[in-house]
């Protein structure tokens, strides 16, 4: 069974631009969560999606936004770009339990 | 919002020693409490987990105990290896796809 999958690995963008990471999760997992990580704030709960519903959300700016298709499949995007964006973002996929299964995330740096 | 506090930084063990690494929270209703793993390039991945009602779970090696009335809880490896040398975050949830990590402590097991 394949595990959860994030792409790309590696990004760079510039400040002011704006990007669109992708996670598939593991097949027959419905919801899907993101996760920002910096050596500062740690992990930080971005928002989950189960079934294309957002069904909770972190403290976040608005810049931060995410959806979820019909295969479950999700994207995160982030616009106008900061320096303080650069981080890993993770996602987690789980199915109906409580085990949460991560990706190896995408490291975004802004520059 | 740091909801979960994790102590220490960071802990370097002797091969076959014990490791320890305690967690406190702040909101009672939290109800999922899973340690996480992470080796560096790498996601998080789940090692244990408990529920409030249980004080203590072993699986191998690694045991949580879990104090209620203090809202503290805490992993312990026994005999710890050289490859148990990762950072490892508690967390808590009471939303399951939102878990609260705490700051992470970074392992260094001495052979």
């Amino acid at each position: 069974k394949a595990g959860v999958t994030q792409t790309p690995r590696y990004l760079i963008k510039t400040r002011g631009q704006q990007v669109t990471l992708s996670c598939s999760p593991i097949s027959g997992h419905r919801s899907v969560s993101w996760y920002q990580q910096t050596p500062g704030q740690g992990l930080q709960f971005l928002f989950e999606y189960f079934s294309e519903t957002q069904r909770n959300k972190g403290n976040f700016p608005g810049r931060f936004s995410g959806r979820q298709f019909s295969n479950s499949r999700s994207e995160m995007n982030v616009s106008t770009l900061e320096l303080g964006d650069s981080a890993l973002y993770l996602c987690a996929s789980r199915s109906t339990g409580t085990e949460a299964f991560f990706g190896q995330g995408t490291r975004l740096t802004v520059v | 919002q740091q909801q979960v506090k994790q102590s220490p930084q960071s802990l370097i063990v002797q091969k076959g020693g014990i490791s320890i690494i305690n967690c406190a929270y702040e909101n009672t209703a939290f109800d999922y409490f899973p340690w996480y793993q992470q080796f560096p390039g790498k996601g998080p991945a789940l090692l244990i987990a408990i529920r409030p009602d249980v004080s203590e779970k072993k699986e191998g090696r690694f045991t949580i105990s879990f104090n209620k009335s203090a809202k503290q809880f805490s992993l312990h490896i026994m005999d710890s290896q050289p490859g148990d040398s990762a950072t490892y975050f508690c967390a808590a949830s009471m939303f399951v796809g939102d878990m609260r990590f705490g700051a992470g402590t970074r392992l260094t097991v001495k052979p």
